[in-house]
């Protein structure tokens, strides 16, 4: 079943503490991104790969890294995790496409972070 | 910077009237519009994609259209039913020089289908 997944669902963690989120799509999609999602604001873009070792900033970059080594994997890592990263955080995938973006995002189902 | 707004933030409709979500967006030069259906505690689903070259799109009982020059779309879902009930978000992908991966969403309409 072509899907993504992320991993975990549910996350509860101390601020400080170093945690990885992960996101894998089984559809051979050059393009993967990560989004944050808090009521009122609506999903916000954090990075996005367009294909392996290329990645960009989104629009709320800052306190997050990403690393693009496999076509497949795309985590989300936070260093440092504050209380204002509590959220809840998608990954998305897609083929690239040609210029004029056709191919629709797929999404997984979420991570909901907490970060006391 | 390109802004996407809906409105209303919440509607709710009896089973069997026809939806009307509306979508705008401040910057005409995009390469698609997207819709999205979000059910509670789960991801994203793709409802719709148009292209900037094309004015409505069409699956189902969904119907969504693009009008760019006044920044605006509008998703239709006819007859709705109770299994309607979700948060409808959508997204632009602006045209900037290196934008093609940035998407910028709205805050979505909570839609509620009363049986």
């Amino acid at each position: 079943e072509a899907q993504v997944t992320q991993n975990p669902r549910y996350l509860i963690t101390v601020t400080g503490k170093k945690l990885t989120v992960t996101c894998s799509q089984n559809m051979n999609h050059e393009y993967m991104s990560w989004y944050r999602q808090d009521p009122g604001l609506g999903l916000r873009q954090i990075y996005y790969s367009m294909n392996v070792e290329v990645t960009d900033k989104g629009d709320v970059p800052e306190g997050y890294k990403v690393s693009r080594k496999e076509k497949r994997n795309f985590p989300l890592i936070l260093e440092s995790p504050s209380p204002n990263q509590t959220s809840l955080y998608f990954c998305a995938s897609s083929l690239r496409g040609s210029h004029s973006g056709n191919s629709p995002l797929h999404f997984g189902n979420g991570t909901r972070l907490t970060v006391t | 910077k390109q802004e996407v707004t809906q409105i209303p933030a919440a509607l709710s409709v009896p089973e069997g009237e026809n939806l009307v979500l509306n979508c705008s967006f401040t910057d005409s030069a995009i390469y698609n519009l997207q819709w999205f259906r979000q059910d509670p505690g789960k991801g994203l689903t793709s409802l719709l994609l148009i292209q900037s070259s094309q004015r409505e799109q069409t699956s189902g009982r969904l119907n969504a259209s693009l009008d760019k020059s006044s920044g605006r779309s509008t998703l239709y879902i006819a007859a709705s039913q109770p299994g309607d009930s979700a948060t409808y978000l959508c997204a632009v992908r602006p045209v900037t020089t290196d934008s093609w991966g940035k998407l910028q969403f709205g805050a979505g309409t909570q839609v509620v289908v009363t049986p």
